[in-house]
């Protein structure tokens, strides 16, 4: 069936430093692809997402790519910040799918 | 409403009680969801609704597990004789659709402890 694989963390940066969360995928189809990130005692939130192959999401500063060649939509940001620190979960719904399916989440710590 | 809302935002019950959970979709949102996020687990996916009708049941992890939606709004999740084992967040989810391209958006989750 559908899955996801997302890095383990924690993952532990300084103020400013590069960000990538690796995140494959393995679905049958064309699925749509998510980023979802949950702050400190607060609900997952929508991050970005991207349909179809090639899409770039966008969103704060993060942007993932839909590379169906490598089945992957690894997150990215270029300088993070101490706001920033969060469990973050790639997530795929499949064409008719009916469900959100989520990897385990990489929890990410940004020290000032 | 602006968002979907779960109630009560904790709950603390007994080994063996029944216990029971809402979910307040976004209005007009067909879809309903519900998830179980256990301590430093994944989400787990429980079921999801479409209107008022849930085709398939088979991700609820027992018989001491059911749901229902009443009115295309509005869903409960109980669960009876509850265990230990069943101590995690609760969170449910709403979209305007099941489209693949159709985001969800979720509540806050129920963190259900049982001692």
């Amino acid at each position: 069936g559908d899955s996801v694989t997302q890095m383990e963390g924690p993952v532990t940066l300084s103020e400013e430093a590069f960000l990538t969360i690796n995140c494959t995928y393995t679905a049958t189809g064309y699925p749509s692809l998510f980023w979802y990130v949950q702050y400190p005692g607060e609900g997952l939130q929508l991050l970005l997402k991207a349909t179809k192959a090639d899409d770039k999401g966008s969103n704060k500063g993060f942007e993932a790519t839909y590379r169906k060649e490598t089945t992957s939509f690894h997150l990215e940001k270029g300088s993070v910040q101490v706001s920033d620190s969060a469990v973050y979960f790639c997530a795929l719904r499949n064409t008719g799918g009916f469900k959100t399916i989520f990897g385990a989440g990489t929890r990410l710590f940004v020290k000032a | 409403g602006a968002g979907v809302s779960q109630s009560p935002s904790n709950k603390v019950t007994e080994k063996g009680k029944d216990v029971e959970l809402r979910c307040d979709p976004i209005s007009g949102h067909t879809a309903l969801y519900w998830y179980r996020q256990s301590l430093g687990q994944g989400l787990e996916f429980l079921i999801y609704f479409q209107g008022n009708s849930a085709p398939d049941k088979s991700g609820l992890p027992s018989d001491r597990f059911s749901a229902e939606r009443t009115g295309g709004s509005v869903s409960t999740l109980t669960i009876q004789r509850t265990q230990q084992e069943d101590s995690a967040v609760y969170l449910c989810a709403s979209s305007l659709r099941l489209n693949a391209d159709t985001e969800a958006f979720f509540g806050q989750g129920t963190r259900l402890t049982v001692v």
